[in-house]
């Protein structure tokens, strides 16, 4: 069975507090994203990486970095934890081969910045 | 770029009958791949049914079944013979062939028995 893991369900920081999220695949997936899901906005990429060491921008960076060193693994820093990153973070991953796989998606971290 | 619109943020249904949830999409690409996704309350986002835009047959996944129109780039879930368990949140996804993915706002779909 599949599985996306993420390091916490749920979190509460402090403003400014230096904040890291964990997310480790089982599946050999190339590509790795993060999003932040806020209602009525959806799903937000903040981040996606297709390798080890790879990373790319997504729509909503600011505020946020990212770091990938082993192909399982990949990690969402909040470098200054602020109250409006307070949110649903979700990881997903896929494979990068040709065919339209799916995403797989971890359980979520509820983040909240107080 | 890509866009992916669900008008309905919220809807309902009676137990056993059955429910299409609507989505349209933006692109200029003839080669991608469309599908739905469930996020029961809080639980794991699943997958429920993937189409490929190069098939005409519309998919089938038991319940769940798929409106692929791609001609007016709609893509609406039908689900049929509602249960409880299909409370959750659905999205509407687009994967495009940069392996990037496009995902609607969502529609909050509540069963009542």
């Amino acid at each position: 069975d599949v599985k996306v893991t993420q390091s916490s369900r749920y979190l509460v920081k402090r403003t400014g507090e230096k904040v890291f999220l964990e997310c480790v695949q089982d599946m050999d997936h190339e590509n790795m994203f993060w999003y932040r899901q806020d209602p009525g906005l959806g799903l937000r990429l903040i981040y996606f990486s297709y390798d080890v060491k790879m990373k790319e921008k997504g729509d909503i960076p600011e505020g946020y970095s990212v770091s990938r060193e082993k192909k399982e693994r990949f990690s969402l820093i909040l470098e200054s934890a602020s109250t409006n990153q307070t949110s649903m973070y979700l990881c997903a991953s896929t494979s990068g081969l040709a065919g339209g796989r799916e995403q797989y998606f971890g359980p979520g971290t509820r983040l909240t910045v107080t | 770029a890509q866009t992916v619109t669900q008008s309905q943020p919220e809807m309902s249904v009676q137990e056993a009958e059955t429910v299409t949830l609507s989505c349209t999409y933006d692109t200029s690409e003839s080669n991608y791949y469309l599908f739905w996704y469930k996020q029961p309350p809080s639980r794991q986002m699943i997958l429920v049914i993937r189409q490929e835009a190069y098939k005409q047959q519309n998919a089938t996944e038991n319940r769940f079944s798929v409106n692929f129109q791609k001609a007016a780039k709609s893509f609406s879930l039908k689900i049929s013979d509602s249960q409880l368990g299909d409370t959750a949140m659905y999205f509407c996804a687009f994967r495009d062939t940069g392996n990037q993915f496009y995902f609607g706002t969502g529609t909050s779909l509540t069963v009542i028995p």
